[in-house]
């Protein structure tokens, strides 16, 4: 079975300081990873992927994420943040053989002035 | 391109009453298509999915059901609503293999 740990559940930060959102995930298989960001009372949108390649992965707001497999994480890092990113980031993962994502529990960024 | 349509986008519905939410998309063909529940403070719980029409599979054991009566609807229900159903309902699609999901804008549920 598959699972994906997020182990901060809140990320408080000040503007324009690094930030870093862990995720680690458990699966038997070769995987697929994303991450997810959403905002109050909206649906989730995708942030970036990792599908095969790079290991190093970018969206175009300045995240970027690695994947890392010998120990089976993607954390998602971003040098400088915008009061803009508070937002609720979520980790997940599929195979080849599954039909859905597994979610992890969200880490809720706060960026703060 | 393709979209993706929820509503309603708030509910409030007392005890004991039936609910239906409908999910539609549009711009691909015979996707497959998700229900997830977000619980306040918590993440994402796969409650079902469906990859043609009629095939629904269940992930959870709950007094929810799903239905796919087209290729790009997809409909959420229950005859009697529980307390417990209060959440957040997002409806998702994504096309096959390794693909990521799409969702919609989400259902804010309240039980009364």
């Amino acid at each position: 079975a598959q699972s994906v740990t997020q182990l901060d559940s809140q990320v408080p930060v000040f503007e324009e300081a690094p930030v870093e959102l862990r995720c680690n995930y458990s699966s038997s298989v070769s995987v697929y990873l994303f991450w997810y960001v959403q905002y109050p009372n909206q649906g989730l949108q995708l942030l970036l992927k990792y599908l095969s390649g790079s290991t190093l992965v970018e969206s175009i707001n300045g995240f970027e994420a690695e994947f890392n497999k010998s120990q089976t994480s993607f954390h998602l890092r971003k040098p400088s943040v915008h009061i803009s990113d508070t937002a609720e980031y979520f980790c997940a993962v599929t195979d080849t053989g599954r039909r859905a994502l597994t979610f992890g529990s969200g880490t809720r960024l706060q960026v703060q002035p | 391109s393709q979209t993706i349509h929820q509503w309603p986008a708030t509910l409030v519905q007392p005890v004991g009453s039936p609910l239906s939410l409908e999910c539609t998309v549009e711009g691909t063909s015979n996707p497959n298509l998700y229900w997830y529940r977000q619980a306040a403070g918590r993440g994402l719980q796969l409650l079902f999915y469906s990859v043609g029409i009629g095939q629904i599979s269940s992930e959870v054991p709950q007094n929810l059901s799903a239905s796919r009566p087209q290729d790009r609807q997809f409909i959420l229900s229950s005859k009697k609503l529980l307390l417990s159903d209060s959440g957040f309902y997002l409806c998702a699609w994504r096309a096959t293999g390794n693909s990521p999901l799409h969702f919609g804008n989400g259902t804010r549920l309240t039980v009364t």
